[in-house]
């Protein structure tokens, strides 16, 4: 079946613009993660929804950062006024939270989105 | 404060040895471990999940420890093959949050 999917692969920006990423999860699934890698470095968690809302923003790293999810299914998060600092691979990732909370965390990511602010 | 560490230096072995991989943490409450692969430019692939109160868990070739008194997990991968080569990413579930803490990762190289 159709994993996680993300949009664009690559985006190149200028510093100052805004930009959207896209997160389709797995069907299904209502849990759905961002993530961001930067070079050499683990992942970092930026926020968690469950349905629509989302129960944990911690990550964000400041108010520049946004995200929303539609339909319990796909996801935006949005970067305004992009800093080069921005510059990483934005991970999305989607699990089941069905009656086996094993399956709550085992976590099915997407293959990111490489951001690059020049 | 709060850290997962992972040995950042590559591993490299041969063909058909054991690796062993460690993860340790401080100051966490962790109620379950992952474990993950990653592939150059890919996303993370779930391996092995190990609750608090296992010790052991084994797939395949793959066994994971979890020791909470140590805060350290080890990953082992038997029988070892040039495909095994990738980075392995530790995780964890702090009691009472979903969210995954990652370790920086440790790059295994097989060598046929």
């Amino acid at each position: 079946g159709a994993g996680v999917s993300q949009s664009p692969s690559n985006k190149v920006t200028e510093k100052g613009k805004d930009v959207e990423l896209r997160c389709d999860p797995i069907s299904g699934h209502t849990a759905l993660y961002w993530y961001r890698q930067s070079l050499g470095q683990g992942l970092e968690f930026l926020i968690y929804f469950q349905g629509n809302s989302a129960p944990d923003k911690s990550g964000l790293p400041s108010d520049r950062f946004s995200a929303e999810r539609t339909g319990g299914s796909v996801s935006t998060l949005t970067i305004q006024r992009t800093q080069q600092e921005d510059s990483a691979v934005y991970l999305c990732a989607s699990s089941l939270a069905g009656q086996d909370r094993t399956s709550w965390y085992e976590q099915f990511f997407g293959p990111g989105t490489r951001l690059t602010v020049l | 404060s709060q850290k997962i560490e992972q040995n950042s230096e590559a591993l490299n072995i041969q063909e058909g040895k054991t690796a062993t991989l460690t993860c340790n943490y401080t100051n966490y409450s962790p109620a379950y471990l992952q474990w993950y692969r990653q592939d150059p430019g890919r996303g993370p692939v779930f391996l092995l999940l190990i609750r608090e109160n296992e010790k052991e868990k084994r797939k395949e070739r793959l066994k994971v420890t979890f020791d909470t008194t140590l805060k350290q997990s080890l990953f082992h991968i038997t029988a070892s093959q040039p495909a095994d080569s990738a980075t392995y990413l530790c995780a964890i579930h702090n009691t009472g949050r979903r969210a995954l803490t990652f370790g920086s990762g440790t790059r295994l190289q097989v060598q046929p």
